[in-house]
């Protein structure tokens, strides 16, 4: 299916250290992976995404790893900032769907505290 | 900011009524793809609009449709309006939707009330 979950709903984080949001994905052939961040009355925006042929990979401020044997994906946000407050959530894209369109969980609340 | 705009920002309706949503996409892009996205959610794929044709549709009955224009601009319809279509519809942008992997580029989205 297109199931794609989180597995804590709410995290929160001490401003300066760092945060790991996890996530669960069903599909083990999707082949590409989204992480977005959406802030109250927003719409997602784009963080970094990567590919299955990928274990890791490094943005600025963060890094998604990639385990294809369980399935599962997470975001490390370095020396988090309230700015980083939000709801973040895993998509994926399966190579079935032939387009590009993105299969989300439910999301996961990260609060930052100054 | 994306470049992906939506309108209006905010809509209430009756249950029974119809309702046009727009998006203009990025500069560039040539596809949208359109998600509902009900409170404490994440976003459900609704359909996909590449080079004004449909291409690829969830699990949203026929009531929803949409159009795509010359400019990659586009609309969602939504008819017979229930109160399960309350939710925030966000539209996303991107180069080529059937390549599979290019990234999406969301707007704010419009968030619609059936009474």
């Amino acid at each position: 299916g297109e199931s794609v979950g989180l597995h804590l709903p709410t995290l929160s984080v001490q401003e300066g250290d760092n945060s790991i949001i996890n996530c669960a994905y069903s599909n083990s052939a999707s082949d590409y992976f989204i992480w977005y961040k959406q802030e109250s009355g927003k719409g997602p925006q784009f963080i970094i995404d990567i590919r299955s042929n990928m274990d890791k990979r490094q943005g600025q401020r963060v890094t998604v790893l990639l385990n294809k044997t369980v399935k599962h994906l997470s975001l490390q946000i370095a020396a988090t900032q309230p700015g980083d407050s939000a709801v973040y959530f895993c998509a994926e894209i399966h190579p079935s769907y032939g387009n590009n369109r993105l299969a989300f969980g439910k999301g996961n609340q990260v609060v930052v505290i100054p | 900011e994306t470049g992906v705009t939506q309108s209006p920002t905010h809509l209430i309706k009756t249950r029974g009524q119809q309702v046009t949503l727009r998006c203009s996409s990025q500069s560039g892009h040539n596809t949208v793809s359109w998600y509902q996205q009900a409170l404490g959610q994440g976003p459900q794929f609704i359909f996909q609009y590449y080079r004004e044709e449909e291409n690829g549709r969830g699990n949203f009955p026929p009531r929803f449709s949409g159009l795509q224009f010359p400019n990659y601009s586009s609309e969602l319809n939504v008819n017979a309006l229930e109160l399960d279509d309350s939710a925030l519809y966000l539209c996303a942008s991107s180069v080529a939707g059937g390549r599979g992997t290019d990234t999406q580029y969301f707007g704010p989205g419009t968030r619609l009330t059936v009474l």
